[in-house]
């Protein structure tokens, strides 16, 4: 079965610091791709998506994210992190038919920032 | 503006008590997608529903109902049979799973 694997549950970083947020995912064929941010108390916003092509995929609030099919991974990059990007970030890869091709989430990973 | 609402923002029950979630989208999306969340638990699904009249069980439906008889509206019930209700409920529509998901803002049940 398809899955998504977020391995950093917490990250840290310094405000103005660089981020990766990490995803592994397995599915056997090209995979729709997507990452959500979520401020607490709140719903999941649609931060970008990767459907083919160009394998760097820009995003809002400055954010990117990077295909890479040999390694199964789809990071989530950000050169400079404000204050307000503490919040949590979820993976998301479309499953397969035996599955409804209905959306599967990785477990989140929680960003805290300090200044 | 095109959107997904949740209604209410906070709910408070009684124990043993059967509580019904609004949602409603005006997207014109298709499915419609239930989830529960719990602190480090992620995204657990209850209900889907694809299609006006037709609707699935997730991974946790025991406990909840739903029904979808218009196109725009996917309430949820949350029946004293669920166990430990207290938890943040999120509405999620979509066009096809390809274009993603939209989120409502959540509503967030507590039962004392």
């Amino acid at each position: 079965a398809q899955s998504v694997t977020q391995p950093d549950i917490h990250i840290t970083v310094s405000e103005g610091a660089s981020l990766e947020l990490r995803c592994n995912y397995s599915y056997g064929a090209t995979p729709y791709l997507f990452w959500y941010v979520q401020s607490p108390g709140q719903g999941l916003q649609l931060l970008l998506k990767y459907f083919s092509g160009d394998t760097l995929v820009q995003g809002i609030k400055g954010f990117e994210a990077e295909f890479k099919r040999s390694q199964s991974s789809f990071n989530l990059r950000k050169p400079s992190v404000h204050w307000s990007d503490a919040a949590e970030y979820f993976c998301a890869v479309v499953g397969t038919m035996e599955y409804g091709n209905k959306l599967v989430f990785g477990a989140g990973t929680i960003l805290r920032v300090k200044s | 503006d095109g959107g997904i609402t949740q209604s209410p923002k906070y709910l408070f029950r009684k124990e043993g008590q059967n509580v019904t979630l609004s949602c409603e989208q005006n997207l014109n999306h298709d499915a419609m997608y239930w989830y529960r969340q719990d602190p480090g638990q992620g995204l657990r699904l209850i209900y889907y529903s694809q299609i006006v009249n037709d609707f699935q069980k997730g991974d946790i439906a025991e406990g909840y109902s739903v029904s979808r008889e218009k196109k725009e509206s996917f309430p949820l019930t949350v029946t004293s049979a669920q166990k430990n209700p207290t938890a943040f409920y999120l509405c999620a529509s979509g066009r096809t799973s390809n274009y993603g998901y939209t989120f409502g803002s959540g509503t967030r049940l507590t039962v004392v």
